[in-house]
């Protein structure tokens, strides 16, 4: 198994553009979600899926949207990229109630 | 106000010494979570604790929760360079147990 995997690892942005930062999972997971950190805050969530076609807000969704239209995959859009979006993403599955995989992050940057 | 508070926020110490990593919060939770990250990669699952006053051990790390359910610790004994990263403690919240919250985190440093 590959696990949760995401590209691209490095992403550099000028202010107004868009862009999908691509996760998958081949572990079946149900719940996948996405993750932002940043020094000293911690992980925050951005958005969550519970199963292919559901999707709901977490922490800090501004700005973000997602899709799940598979249970492999689930991408995250900047719609239109702000310097305040500079940050280190992370990727996440699960099964109900067991561990959180996490994927290696991509390190975006918004000039 | 963060949901969960941990200190310190940074710690420095020499191979060999023990340390003691705290994470508080206000509210009561039915389990908790802490991971371990190393520069550049993703958080990984140490464990998982769920009864108040629990005790689990990993090796030299000893986790404890909290009897009211509140808060956690983090002792590691005789710590390694090989302990250095980022120490995460996070709750499942809401309705959705795939919706974690994640405390600030605690960056370890252990020098040689």
């Amino acid at each position: 198994n590959a696990g949760v995997t995401q590209t691209p690892k490095f992403q550099v942005l000028k202010t107004g553009q868009s862009m999908t930062l691509q996760c998958a999972q081949d572990m079946n997971h149900e719940y996948m979600s996405w993750y932002r950190q940043d020094p000293g805050m911690g992980l925050r969530l951005i958005h969550y899926s519970v199963g292919a076609g559901i999707t709901d807000q977490g922490e800090v969704p501004n700005g973000y949207n997602v899709s799940r239209s598979t249970t492999e995959d689930f991408p995250l859009r900047l719609l239109s990229a702000a310097p305040s979006q500079t940050s280190v993403y992370f990727c996440a599955s699960r099964k109900a109630y067991n561990e959180q995989f996490f994927g290696p992050g991509t390190r975006l940057t918004v000039l | 106000t963060q949901l969960l508070e941990q200190s310190p926020q940074f710690l420095s110490i020499q191979e060999g010494e023990n340390l003691t990593v705290y994470c508080n919060s206000s509210s009561v939770f039915s389990s908790l979570q802490w991971y371990r990250q190393e520069p550049g990669e993703g958080p990984v699952l140490l464990v998982t604790v769920v009864t108040g006053g629990e005790v689990k051990k990993l090796k030299r790390l000893t986790f404890q929760f909290g009897d009211a359910r509140k808060d956690s610790s983090l002792h590691i004994t005789a710590a390694q360079p090989g302990d250095t990263g980022l120490y995460l403690c996070a709750v499942a919240g809401g309705t959705s147990y795939g919706k974690l919250t994640f405390g600030q985190g605690t960056i370890l440093t252990v020098h040689p």
